[in-house]
């Protein structure tokens, strides 16, 4: 079974520019799910795609965007980049049609790539 | 969404068994209890989930009181691969619209494993 999967693991940009991150769910899943994580803090929500919509979205801005394909996998955008936007950036899968495992309540999360906004 | 407190860090020996306590107070009826653990430079890990009681796995156990109202994760005999950030998320499935589900993390305790 393989894994979440994403890309690039690092990159460095700088202020203003707009950066793409790449994600690929975990065979089976068809629910993805996207989380900022600065240094020291726990993850937060950004927004969930479901069948190529957006389901959910947390308290971000509109220059984070999304897209989900018809395979399941997902990009995350995010235009005019600024120096607080520089963290960890968490892909995470799960099956079904509610986003979480209704049994156990877990996501499957990647291991993220790394943003520095210079 | 029930507020949980957890110790923002801990330090253990090697081989020792480790417990770290969650409170959550405000914990609601159809609230479940759930850990997930975080290597660094990685993505977070589920390790277990509970309602009520006890609930052990081939990871970790948790310990849940009658109210609800705090749980502990049990590690036993930790190495020193099991240092890493440990999340305790109460009833933070939230259910938005259609079908949407997020997970609220806090801080988390950062165990640290002593040779």
């Amino acid at each position: 079974e393989t894994g979440v999967t994403q890309s690039p693991t690092h990159l460095i940009k700088t202020r203003g520019q707009q950066v793409t991150l790449r994600c690929s769910s975990q065979s089976g899943h068809n629910t993805v799910s996207w989380y900022q994580q600065a240094l020291g803090q726990g993850p937060q929500f950004i927004f969930q795609y479901y069948r190529e919509e957006e389901n959910g979205r947390g308290n971000f801005p509109p220059r984070f965007s999304g897209l989900q394909f018809p395979n399941y996998s997902s990009e995350l955008n995010v235009n005019a980049l600024e120096l607080d936007d520089s963290a960890l950036y968490l892909c995470a899968s799960s099956p079904g049609l509610a986003g979480v495992d209704a049994n156990t309540g877990e996501l499957f999360f990647g291991e993220g790539s790394r943003l520095t906004v210079l | 969404l029930a507020k949980t407190t957890q110790p923002i860090s801990m330090d253990s020996y090697e081989g020792q068994e480790v417990n770290i306590t969650c409170s959550h107070n405000n914990i609601a009826t159809n609230d479940y209890i759930t850990w997930y653990q975080q290597f660094p430079s990685q993505g977070p890990r589920f390790i277990i989930q509970g309602y009520k009681t006890k609930v052990t796995n081939e990871v970790a156990s948790l310990f849940i009181p009658a109210d609800r109202k705090s749980s502990t994760l049990s590690l036993p005999r930790v190495s020193l691969s099991d240092t890493a950030v440990y999340y305790c998320l109460v009833g933070d499935i939230e259910y938005s619209g259609a079908g949407s589900y997020q997970l609220t993390f806090g801080k988390g305790t950062k165990l640290s494993v002593i040779p």
